[in-house]
Parts: structure tokens; C-alpha cells; sequence
């Protein structure tokens, strides 16, 4: 069974810094790519990044390129999301995302339950 | 980058059809045959019920079926029951990816 469980979540000021992890099983991790897919309260689903299966292929967002930096770890089967100058609009519910493929094909068939992120002072 | 573009709300009565549209540009949903459709129940992770446009996962009823014309892809639920009230969004290839999503209300 696939299972991808966030954490790293929580209350964090403006400014700051949060590193959200995602642990994968139930599937070959280094055989896709994986993404961060965030939903505001109340409001839509935003995708935030991807990474292939090698890191070879990456991608942001526009509102959080330069800030956010996401990483894998296939020897650990685990996703990062290394989230700086936090910003109140990035108060979110985050998710991780299994994509189909081993590039970023933005397809996601299995999702986690979500880490929230609050920014605020 | 702006998202692709839902109507807000749709509704019908149970054993109906609705549409939902997801209208983009050149540049991402009329540009690849790479548009998906998610299924999101209110407090769940959403579900993927459509990709490659017209395809359906093992294990999604065949009253979901999609559709691409041009820049616009669209989502038909056919024989809508209750279980299918829910937020729907489209997620292209390209582009900022998601659409802004549509609430579907079973009358």
C-alpha cells in the first residue's frame, strides 16, 4: 500500500524558516518523481514544486521560486521541502505528491494527508 | 502565470449530467494532451479521476469521462449521484498547472 506521510509543520513567524519531510512506502521511491502541491484555507489546490526521480529535473512555482528549495533522499525515501522567508500567504496545508513518472509529468496519484503551515507573529 | 480558468459552481439532480470547463491557452491545456482531473471530498487529500484528458484510473466510475477542444478541457459526470458533491480541478502539463476549481452540488 502507498503511503506518504508529511511533517514538519507549524506556527512560524514571518521571516522564518520550516522544513516539511514526506515519507514514502509501499512503492519503488527512486522510480518517481515527486512534487509539493499546497492548499490555503478555504481556497484552491497550488502546486509548489517538483523534482524527478534523479533531481536531474526541477521546478517552482512562481511565488515561491528563490525561497523554497525541495531535495530528495532516495536512500532514505524521503521528499523535502526546505521553506524560507516565510511569508503569511504561504499559510497552508501542504501536501506530498506521488507523480506516474520519473519526470514531472503533473500527475498525481497518490497524496499524503498534509502538514499545515501557519506564518504568523 | 494565472491558473486555468473553472466556473465556480455547478449543480445538478442525481442521475443527471454536468460539465465542468477548464479553459487555458496555447501555451498549456491546448498545447499538450497532458490535462488531469482531481476529485476533492471536503477534509480529504484530493484523488486523481481522469489523466492524458480522456483517461480514467482503475477504480473511477466510467460516469466520468474527459474531454479536450481546442484550449478548453472539460469533465462530464454522467448519472451524477450524491457521492459525487465535491470540488473538482483540473491540472495541466504546463502553466501554473491546477485550475481554480469548481464545487459540484447534487440537488
Amino acid at each position: 500500500e502507498v503511503q506518504l506521510v508529511e511533517s514538519g509543520g507549524g506556527l512560524v513567524q514571518p521571516g522564518r524558516s520550516l522544513r516539511l519531510s514526506c515519507a514514502a512506502s509501499g512503492f519503488t521511491f527512486d522510480d518517481y518523481a515527486m512534487h509539493w502541491v499546497r492548499q490555503a484555507p478555504g481556497k484552491g489546490l497550488e502546486w509548489v514544486s517538483g523534482i524527478s526521480w534523479n533531481s536531474g529535473s526541477i521546478g517552482y512555482a512562481d511565488s515561491v521560486k528563490g525561497r523554497f528549495t525541495i531535495s530528495r533522499d532516495n536512500a532514505k525515501n524521503s521528499l523535502y521541502l526546505q521553506m524560507n522567508s516565510l511569508r503569511a500567504e504561504d499559510t497552508a496545508l501542504y501536501y506530498c505528491a506521488k507523480d506516474v513518472k520519473q519526470w514531472l509529468l503533473y500527475y498525481f496519484d497518490y497524496w499524503g494527508q498534509g502538514t499545515l503551515v501557519t506564518v504568523s507573529s | 502565470q494565472s491558473a486555468l480558468t473553472q466556473p465556480r459552481s455547478v449543480s445538478g439532480s442525481p442521475g443527471q449530467s454536468v460539465t465542468i470547463s477548464c479553459t487555458g491557452t496555447s501555451s498549456d491545456v491546448g498545447g499538450y494532451n497532458y490535462v488531469s482531473w482531481y476529485q476533492q471530498h471536503p477534509g480529504k487529500a484530493p484523488k486523481l479521476m481522469i489523466y492524458d484528458v480522456s483517461k480514467r484510473p482503475s477504480g473511477v466510475p466510467d460516469r466520468f469521462s474527459g474531454s479536450k477542444s481546442g484550449n478548453t478541457a472539460s469533465l462530464t459526470i454522467s448519472g451524477l449521484q450524491a457521492e459525487d458533491e465535491a470540488d473538482y480541478y483540473c491540472c495541466s502539463y504546463a502553466g501554473s498547472h491546477f485550475g481554480t476549481g469548481t464545487k459540484v452540488t447534487v440537488l
